[in-house]
């Protein structure tokens, strides 16, 4: 199946930095990516769907101006949350779908972000 | 996307099959069932989908009810490895949509 990798995968970083998250699809185009966010025993939650060469969309309740996407090219995505705070330590996962006609999504193995 | 429904938690014996139901009377026709699992701090890994009919694979059969309104995903020989969150969720194929991951069901492969 189609792979997709996140880098790093796992991140500590100080309050008041910023953190950027890398997605890539290793072997296939990726014309759509997803971000999501898991908080501890929580389900996954939709934050943004990325389109190449287009802006981000959000969900509501996702600021931004905080947490920037960029899909610059068909196999790489980045999140980067910019001054971080404690409360944006998470879990954030990627997905990837191909656009070909299926449109099924492939996941990443998900970046453990703390913030001290 | 139709609303799914499904136990919270579960137990299962090592080698002993895994029925983990999901309730979806809402579903639509043109809505297909789908399964992904998430072990812990990992990404979600797709299992298995299915229409109206019952699919097998390598991983697992999804048994689905003839109204469609519920459907079974059965792991027939669990191992430890299984342990994870599992979740059903009702969409539209091809629709291209994020997927909305609802609570799932904790299953838990005891030795």
């Amino acid at each position: 199946g189609a792979v997709v990798s996140q880098h790093p995968s796992w991140v500590i970083c100080k309050s008041g930095t910023s953190v950027k998250i890398e997605c890539r699809s290793l072997d296939f185009q990726a014309t759509t990516m997803f971000w999501y966010r898991q908080f501890p025993k929580q389900s996954l939650m939709l934050m943004a769907t990325s389109n190449e060469g287009s802006k981000a969309t959000y969900e509501q309740g996702v600021e931004k101006d905080k947490f920037l996407i960029n899909h610059a090219s068909l196999t790489l995505s980045t999140l980067t949350v910019t001054s971080a705070h404690p409360e944006d330590s998470s879990f954030y996962i990627c997905s990837a779908t191909e656009g070909s006609g299926s449109n099924e999504q492939f996941f990443g193995p998900g970046t453990r972000l703390t913030v001290l | 996307d139709a609303k799914t429904t499904q136990p919270t938690s579960m137990d299962c014996a090592e080698g002993r099959a895994a029925n983990l139901p999901c309730n979806h009377s809402t579903i639509s026709g043109n809505e297909y069932v789908y399964w992904y699992r998430q072990i812990h701090s990992q990404g979600p890994q797709y299992i298995i989908h299915g229409l109206k009919n019952n699919e097998t694979n390598e991983m697992a059969s999804l048994i689905i009810t003839e109204d469609r309104k519920s459907s079974t995903l059965i792991l027939p020989h669990a191992t430890l490895r299984d342990t994870a969150v599992y979740y059903c969720i009702v969409r539209v194929t091809n629709s291209g949509y994020a997927l909305n991951f609802g609570k799932g069901t904790s299953l838990l492969v005891t030795p």
